[in-house]
């Protein structure tokens, strides 16, 4: 067990429709990431936040948004939700911000679109 | 942006041979790399890192080797078993940024 927690671990839901993700990141981690991984690639990286504040985006969807909250959990919320949308998202957290921190995955959520 | 490759998608093992999994990058500013295994249904699991002023580094059954000269990385599993079977993936990451690069994986399977 990482000690990252994400719920709920599946989801399904319709096009057009909006959820939201969410994480609680190991005790003592300031830093949350969210990735997203599809079939037919490899982790991608959405997003970090740490201790409340955007840090680093990457390949995230202007349809899709994030935030971590005073208490350090984080929430990924996904609109206008497409097909292609369908994947898993993973949310991972390490002490600090910068690099060479160990990332901890959580066990993810199954997005299904239909 | 980034390209982090892996030779080869699958790999199958008996159980007790070593297994070797190579991992190839392109951004050779890169200095910082971790390997991770996912099995089925759980997220990546940290194995094993190393910094770019190593060119080795030992775990409990895990090596990992760094050749920066060909942008290279393996891991290498002594002993493989059964509970090794799973998808490793390496991860860069360039000295000034927080984002690490994945690869695809590679899915490992043990016969018994």
């Amino acid at each position: 067990d990482s000690g990252v927690t994400q719920t709920p671990k599946h989801l399904i839901t319709a096009t057009g429709q909006r959820v939201t993700l969410r994480c609680s990141p190991r005790s003592g981690d300031l830093s949350v990431y969210w990735y997203q991984q599809s079939l037919d690639q490899g982790l991608q990286f959405l997003i970090q936040y740490y201790n409340g504040e955007e840090r680093a985006k990457g390949n995230i969807l202007e349809r899709f948004s994030a935030q971590q909250f005073p208490d350090l959990h984080s929430e990924l919320n996904l609109s206008s939700l497409e097909l292609g949308d369908s994947a898993l998202y993973f949310c991972a957290s390490s002490q600090r911000a910068g690099a060479k921190n160990i990332q901890y995955f959580g066990a993810g959520t199954r997005l299904s679109v239909l | 942006g980034e390209s982090v490759g892996l030779h080869l998608p699958t790999l199958s093992v008996q159980e007790g041979d070593n297994s070797i999994i190579n991992c190839a990058y392109s951004n050779s500013a890169s200095d910082y790399f971790i390997w991770y295994k996912q099995e089925s249904g759980k997220g990546p699991q940290f194995i094993i890192d190393i910094r770019s002023n190593m060119d080795k580094r030992q775990g409990q059954r895990v090596t990992v080797l760094l050749n920066k000269t060909v942008k290279h990385l393996s891991l290498q599993i002594a002993a493989t078993q059964p509970g090794d079977s799973a998808v490793y993936f390496c991860a860069e990451n360039e000295g000034t940024g927080n984002q690490f690069y994945f690869g695809t994986g590679t899915s490992l399977t043990v016969i018994p």
